[in-house]
């Protein structure tokens, strides 16, 4: 089964600073797919960012960009110009039509709070 | 669209009743996700729908638990009899068909507290 990890439970960063979330997964199959979900405190899980394992350009949507790195298995978040609002609990998810049907498995989180 | 519509937002209930969550997915979403998200165990995949069809319901943990989609834009998730353990959100999420272009969206999520 595949395994997702956040190593960090928890992170802060200054308001207008940029900080990187780690995420690592397991997997034997080629061809899958990645997602950053954020979770603020209102409890909504909100997409972020997605990226296609075939595809080697790192997605990138405005202030939020990735590091994939397929060898390694590695699947960071960057958020540049961190903002107030920025403050949730950042989820990494994997997700293979091949092993897990339409399944996506998340990783434990990482709480991710800006300060001022 | 309005998105995923979850309710109760919030359910406080005793121990031993009957609990039913409830879940309206986006139109034309035909795959729909019920989650559950603890602090122990974070989010758990309990059993996801295609067309109404449940495909997956390996991760409900007993069966107290059941879900049903009598149609495609109504599904619920039931609980009887409840126990303290089941505290948790309950999340619901759907899916296009092109589920991982497109990524699932989530419901507000029930906090469910069993007391």
């Amino acid at each position: 089964a595949q395994t997702v990890t956040q190593s960090q439970p928890e992170m802060s960063v200054q308001e207008a600073e940029t900080v990187t979330l780690s995420c690592t997964y397991d997997t034997s199959e080629n061809n899958y797919y990645l997602f950053w979900y954020k979770q603020p405190p209102s409890r909504q899980m909100i997409l972020v960012i997605r990226q296609e394992a075939y595809k080697q350009q790192n997605a990138t949507e405005n202030r939020f960009s990735v590091n994939f790195q397929k060898a390694a298995k590695s699947f960071s978040l960057k958020i540049s110009d961190s903002q107030l609002g920025d403050t949730a609990m950042y989820f990494c998810a994997f997700g293979s039509l091949e092993t897990s049907g339409s399944r996506l498995t998340f990783g434990e989180g990482t709480q991710l709070t800006v300060n001022p | 669209d309005a998105g995923v519509i979850q309710s109760p937002r919030h359910e406080v209930t005793e121990m031993g009743q009957e609990v039913t969550l409830r879940c309206k997915p986006i139109s034309g979403h035909d795959y729909l996700f019920w989650y559950r998200q603890t602090m122990m165990r974070g989010l758990e995949l309990l059993i996801y729908f295609n067309n109404n069809v449940p495909i997956d319901d390996s991760g409900m943990p007993e069966d107290r638990f059941s879900a049903k989609m009598p149609n495609a834009s109504f599904s619920t998730l039931k609980i009887q009899p409840s126990e303290p353990r089941d505290s948790a959100v309950y999340f619901c999420a759907s899916s296009s068909p092109d589920i991982f272009s497109d990524g699932y969206t989530f419901g507000s999520g029930t906090r469910l507290t069993v007391v």
